[in-house]
């Protein structure tokens, strides 16, 4: 089973509209962290927005937030005021906690926002 | 630019030719992962060290690819006896130990094409 879930594989929005992208995550772990990256076509993945499973309220940066819902094991990542810059493929990802210590990231399959003027 | 660096940024190669990569992660950084990303996918954890251990090396693809961190600084990854199918982006990141929240931080990337 996928660890991380993105259905959405390619959204066209329009300037200035809000976008949500769609995560959804399976894990047992009950400490866990949630990550949004962009990654433009330059290849470099920039890192966006954080969620860690105990965290009670949802995380903001900027116009990035993340509408996090534990019970539903989700964790949307919502872009207000799009811009022409936002185009670029979004990758949601995981980082779970094994024992003897951290390990790496996974990611979904990523969404491809395209802003439209 | 303090940033990580990945060198070359791109490399094309014969099938069946060995090739390595370097990654210079950020320099106060002790954590370095690397990953391959295909076409249309999401990037794939590989390895990982800490400082110059490498702590996690099962989810390397095959014993055609190696990784090493010698002093605990720069990382090189190798490949051997090049296959089609290696053609990848080949990202490194790094992030910094005992913070609360350990973001990992992607260099560019090196793009392998195998011909």
């Amino acid at each position: 089973a996928q660890k991380i879930t993105q259905t959405q594989p390619g959204m066209f929005v329009q300037e200035k509209e809000a976008v949500t992208l769609d995560c959804t995550y399976d894990t047992s772990d009950p400490s866990y962290g949630l990550f949004w990256y962009k990654q433009p076509s330059s290849g470099e993945m920039i890192f966006l927005i954080y969620q860690g499973s105990y965290d009670q309220q949802n995380a903001t940066e900027g116009r990035y937030s993340l509408n996090f819902q534990k019970a539903r094991k989700s964790a949307n990542l919502v872009i207000s005021a799009s811009q022409l810059g936002d185009s670029a493929m979004y990758f949601c990802a995981m980082r779970e906690n094994p024992p003897g210590g951290a390990d790496g990231l996974t990611f979904g399959k990523g969404t491809h926002l395209i802003i439209q003027p | 630019d303090t940033g990580v660096s990945q060198d070359p940024r791109h490399k094309i190669t014969k099938r069946g030719q060995n090739v390595t990569f370097r990654c210079d992660p950020i320099s106060e950084h002790n954590r370095l992962y690397w990953y391959r990303q295909t076409l249309g996918q999401g990037p794939e954890f590989l390895t990982y060290f800490q400082n110059e251990a490498q702590l996690e090396k099962s989810r390397l693809l095959s014993d055609r690819f190696s990784a090493e961190r010698p002093k605990g600084s720069f990382s090189t990854l190798e490949i051997q006896r090049t296959e089609q199918g290696d053609s990848a982006m080949y990202l490194c990141a790094s992030s910094p130990e005992g913070v609360e929240v350990e973001v990992a931080f992607f260099g560019q990337g090196t793009r392998l094409t195998v011909v």
